[in-house]
């Protein structure tokens, strides 16, 4: 068990909807990062925050949008959703944003969309 | 260019085969990391190892040793011994600091390891 908890573990969906992620990192670390492993495009970085802020971003679609709250767990937000958008969502946390710190998974959140 | 190359998409051996498994890497960056993930069949991804650039040693942990090579750019990993139980997706994946100080991961496409009975 990383420490890290995403939420639901599974979520089916149809086309044009809208759906949010939820994730909440180790204790005490401070940058949230998602990723989406796709058979189209594998595993990809999708978008890091720290501290509440955007700290980089990926190949994330304008569809989808994150954000960190004071807490520190972090919510990924997608919309209009198409069949394409089917594929499981990491959530990794670090202690810190930087190349220092090793980055730990969630189970993983698997969209389908239908 | 960042980028992780994982020539072997699929790979079966049969029980207490040594396997390795290939990964090579680009990047811009003196500075940079190098992983090893997991990915079981139940989905999660289970970290292996991390290694920094300057640090050229070969690693072994149990069964499992990895070969890092910056005069080929490659970080190979060696199962000794298989089991069923190492049946999975094995992903590569570098992170550097190549536009900004971030930490996001690059993962190579995988490499499925099948280990017969």
């Amino acid at each position: 068990d990383s420490g890290v908890t995403q939420t639901p573990k599974h979520l089916i969906t149809a086309t044009g909807q809208r759906v949010t992620l939820r994730c909440s990192p180790r204790s005490g670390d401070l940058s949230v990062y998602w990723y989406q492993q796709s058979l189209d495009q594998g595993l990809q970085f999708l978008i890091q925050y720290y501290n509440g802020e955007e700290r980089a971003k990926g190949n994330i679609l304008e569809r989808f949008s994150a954000q960190q709250f004071p807490d520190l767990h972090s919510e990924l937000n997608l919309s209009s959703l198409e069949l394409g958008d089917s594929a499981l969502y990491f959530c990794a946390s670090s202690f810190r944003g930087d190349l220092t710190n090793e980055q730990y998974f969630g189970p993983g959140t698997r969209l389908t969309v239908t | 260019a960042q980028k992780v190359t994982q020539a072997q998409t699929e790979i079966s051996v049969v029980e207490k085969e040594d396997v390795t498994l290939d990964c090579v890497y680009e990047t811009r960056d003196t500075t940079y990391y190098l992983f090893w993930y997991k990915q079981p069949p139940s989905g999660e991804l289970v970290f292996l190892i991390r290694r920094n650039s300057f640090d050229e040693q070969n690693e072994i942990s149990g069964r499992y040793s990895w070969n890092f090579q910056k005069s080929t750019s490659s970080f190979n990993f060696t199962i000794t011994a298989s089991q069923v139980v190492d049946s999975a997706v094995y992903f590569c994946a570098l992170s550097d600091i190549y536009g900004g100080a971030t930490n996001k991961l690059i993962f190579g496409t995988g490499t499925l390891l099948a280990v017969q009975p």
